[in-house]
C-alpha cells in the first residue's frame, strides 16, 4: 500500500538556521505530494503541494521539489523563524480522495 | 470565515463507556473525513463522507466505531465500549467537492480522547 516516511523529530534549530525535513514515499502510479503544518493549538493546514515530477511547491519561504527518481519530497527553508515552530506532516494522494500521512516532525525554533 | 470546529476539545472517559465526538465542517464543503492520530503516529484514515453517497468506512478499526453525517452538515463519531487503545486525537477535515478541492483538506483542531 501507499506509505510516507519522514524524518523523526523533534528537530530544534536556532533562528535563521537552514531547515530540511526529509520525506520519502511509496505509492502506485503518480501521486500528488503535500506538506501540511500544524501550529500549536490549531488544525493542520496545507503548506504546499506538487502534483507531478519536478514540480516545486512553495509557500511562506518553504520549498519542496517532487523527485520521482528518488521518491522524495523534502521540505526546506533557508532561514527559519520562531513562528515556524510547529509539527510538519508529509502526505500523498494516489488517485483517490484519501491522503496518506507521515508521522509528523516537530520543529522547535529557538531565538 | 469560520473553519472546521470540533467538540469537545478534550474528553476523558472510563474504559467501557461510550463517547460521541462532534465535527462542524466548513459551510458548503460536501466532503468530510475523520482521522485518528495516536501518540507518535501519523494520521490514520477512519471514514469519509461525500454528499449523499454511501460513506467509505474502510478505515474504521472495529465495529465499536461508527459515524454519521446528515447531508452536508454536522458529523458525529461514536466509540462504544471505549478501550485504552482508543486514546488518541481524533481529527475531522472537510473539503470542497470536485477535482479542484480534492487536494486541500481543512482540518479542525481535534478532540483529544483519553480512556482511563
Amino acid at each position: 500500500g501507499d506509505s510516507v516516511t519522514q524524518m523523526e523529530g523533534p528537530v530544534t534549530l536556532s533562528e535563521e538556521a537552514f531547515l530540511t525535513i526529509n520525506c520519502t514515499y511509496t505509492a502506485t502510479g503518480y501521486p500528488s505530494l503535500f506538506w501540511y503544518v500544524q501550529y500549536p493549538g490549531e488544525g493542520l493546514q496545507l503548506l504546499l503541494k506538487a502534483t507531478k515530477a519536478d514540480d516545486k511547491g512553495s509557500n511562506k519561504g518553504f520549498e519542496a521539489t517532487y523527485r520521482k527518481e528518488t521518491t522524495s519530497f523534502h521540505l526546506e527553508k533557508g532561514s527559519v523563524q520562531v513562528s515556524d515552530s510547529a509539527v510538519y506532516f508529509c502526505a500523498l494522494r494516489a488517485g483517490s480522495y484519501q491522503l496518506t500521512f507521515g508521522k509528523g516532525t516537530k520543529l522547535s525554533v529557538i531565538p | 470565515g469560520a473553519g472546521v470546529s470540533q467538540s469537545p476539545s478534550n474528553k476523558v472517559t472510563e474504559k467501557g463507556k461510550d463517547v460521541e465526538l462532534r465535527c462542524d465542517p466548513i459551510s458548503g464543503h460536501t466532503a468530510l473525513y475523520w482521522y485518528r492520530q495516536r501518540l507518535g503516529q501519523g494520521l490514520e484514515f477512519l471514514i469519509y463522507f461525500q454528499g449523499n453517497s454511501a460513506p467509505d468506512k474502510s478505515g474504521l478499526p472495529s465495529d465499536r466505531f461508527s459515524a454519521e453525517r446528515t447531508g452536508e452538515s454536522v458529523s458525529t463519531l461514536t466509540i462504544q465500549r471505549t478501550q485504552q487503545e482508543d486514546s488518541a486525537v481524533y481529527l475531522c477535515a472537510s473539503r470542497k467537492a470536485g477535482l479542484a478541492g480534492l487536494d486541500t483538506q481543512y482540518f479542525g483542531p481535534g478532540t483529544r480522547l483519553t480512556v482511563l
